[in-house]
């Protein structure tokens, strides 16, 4: 079974400073990652995905992530970060499951903080 | 605007009296899938439809019932609500299951059972 592990369940920045948050994942075969920020209040939005395409994703807001097989991670990155980033963040692998249905296994989130 | 719209976004109900929180949305998707958001447990699924008329439970069925009669809606009802059910609720949409496109949620459903 596929797994989910966000190694910080809180990350503190300096408003302008990089992020990293970081994801590790468990899977028997290639998967889909995600990562999903939700706002105080808000709901869920996809960030960026990965495929099986380019290894370097780009998402929005100025976010990207990148896969390393060998490292089993998806980590998400921004190289300055601004006051409206602070938000909820998960990580979240696609498992098949019966026949054609795929599932959403879940990271329990980075709740990251920006300081002015 | 493509969107999945959740309905009511906040509601407070006592114990045992039936409810409905609706879903609906406008972007022709054939799955459409419930999870429930609770503190340290992250996101869990609840039921899914893989196309009308078709739906399945997810990790955390008991207590909830689906229907999905048409493409568009998939109303999430809770018979005899119980404490334990007040969650965060989220519907979310994709094309035919395939989760490689990203699923669209809706704002949520904030529920309190007393």
């Amino acid at each position: 079974a596929q797994s989910v592990t966000q190694l910080d369940s809180h990350v503190s920045v300096s408003e302008g400073t990089p992020v990293l948050l970081r994801c590790n994942y468990s899977s028997s075969y290639s998967p889909s990652l995600f990562w999903y920020v939700q706002h105080p209040n808000k709901g869920l939005q996809l960030l960026l995905k990965y495929t099986s395409a380019a290894t370097l994703v780009k998402g929005i807001n100025g976010f990207e992530a990148e896969f390393k097989k060998s490292e089993t991670s998806f980590h998400l990155t921004k190289p300055s970060a601004h006051m409206s980033d602070a938000a909820e963040y998960f990580c979240v692998v696609s498992e098949t499951v019966a026949g054609n249905n795929r599932k959403l296994i879940w990271g329990l989130g980075t709740s990251l903080a920006v300081n002015p | 605007e493509a969107q999945v719209t959740q309905n009511p976004r906040y509601l407070i109900t006592v114990t045992g009296k039936k409810l409905t929180v609706t879903c609906s949305q406008n972007m022709n998707h054939e799955y459409m899938s419930w999870y429930r958001q609770d503190p340290g447990l992250g996101l869990r699924q609840i039921y899914y439809s893989m196309n009308v008329e078709v739906t399945d439970k997810g990790d955390v069925p008991e207590g909830y019932k689906v229907s999905r009669k048409e493409k568009r809606n998939f109303p999430l009802i809770l018979e005899s609500p119980s404490p334990n059910q007040t969650s965060l609720y989220f519907c979310a949409s994709s094309f035919r299951g395939q989760t490689n496109y990203g699923y669209t949620f809706g704002s949520g459903t904030r529920l309190t059972v007393v």
